[in-house]
């Protein structure tokens, strides 16, 4: 089975430009998060969703970012505009109701120039 | 306000011998505790769980120990392997609400061979 799958990988943007980190979560999980890592701060998490309605977007830095979900196999996690603090890794997890752990994506690297 | 929290960025251990990684959380409501690991370049993936009501959980070479008292939980590793050298973090939920994990900012596991 594939695991959650999140692109780019990679992402080397200018300061100012929008970026969209999207990901998919593993078939018939319920739950989704985005987490970002940096240095400071670790693992944070930044939104989560529950059958696509989102129920958490108290860790969300400003309002430049901003996730949607549209169905139960996608999401997307958008920084309008980007400035260079928010370089990190981004990851996307998902889990089940009746699960005890998440899992996550291989993560979106962001550098902003 | 950091509610779990890894105390030590980085341990260095030589192959063969213990590795023991501590954690220490805040909220008492938390009840099920969980260790990732992460390799460079990959998401963190799900390595030992433990709930509140045990003190101990077993798997191979990797136990955790719990104590509620002091809200305090390590993972051993023993023996240790060169192959365990990664990133371990230490990650709390609530049972009965969401899924969404807290997580600690990390601990860099060397091992030496």
């Amino acid at each position: 089975d594939a695991g959650v799958i999140q692109s780019p990988r990679h992402e080397v943007t200018e300061m100012g430009q929008e970026v969209t980190l999207r990901c998919k979560p593993i078939s018939g999980h319920d739950y989704l998060f985005w987490y970002r890592q940096t240095m400071m701060r670790g693992l944070e998490l930044l939104i989560y969703f529950n059958n696509n309605v989102p129920i958490d977007d108290s860790g969300m830095p400003e309002d430049r970012f901003s996730a949607k979900m549209p169905n139960a196999s996608f999401s997307t996690l958008k920084i309008q505009p980007s400035e260079p603090r928010d370089s990190a890794v981004y990851f996307c997890a998902s889990g089940e109701s009746s699960g005890n752990t998440i899992y996550f994506g291989e993560g979106s690297w962001l550098t902003v120039v | 306000d950091q509610q779990v929290k890894q105390n030590s960025p980085s341990l260095s251990v030589q192959e063969g011998r213990i590795s023991i990684l501590n954690c220490d959380y805040t909220n008492s409501m938390f009840d099920y505790f969980l260790w990732y690991k992460k390799y460079p370049a990959e998401g963190p993936t799900f390595l030992i769980s433990i709930s509140s009501i045990k003190d101990k959980n077993e798997d191979g070479r990797f136990t955790v120990f719990l104590n509620k008292s002091a809200k305090h939980l390590s993972l051993h590793i023993v023996p240790s392997q060169p192959g365990d050298s990664a990133v371990y973090f230490c990650a709390a939920r609530i049972s009965g609400s969401a899924r969404q994990l807290t997580f600690g900012s990390g601990t860099q596991l060397t091992v030496l061979p």
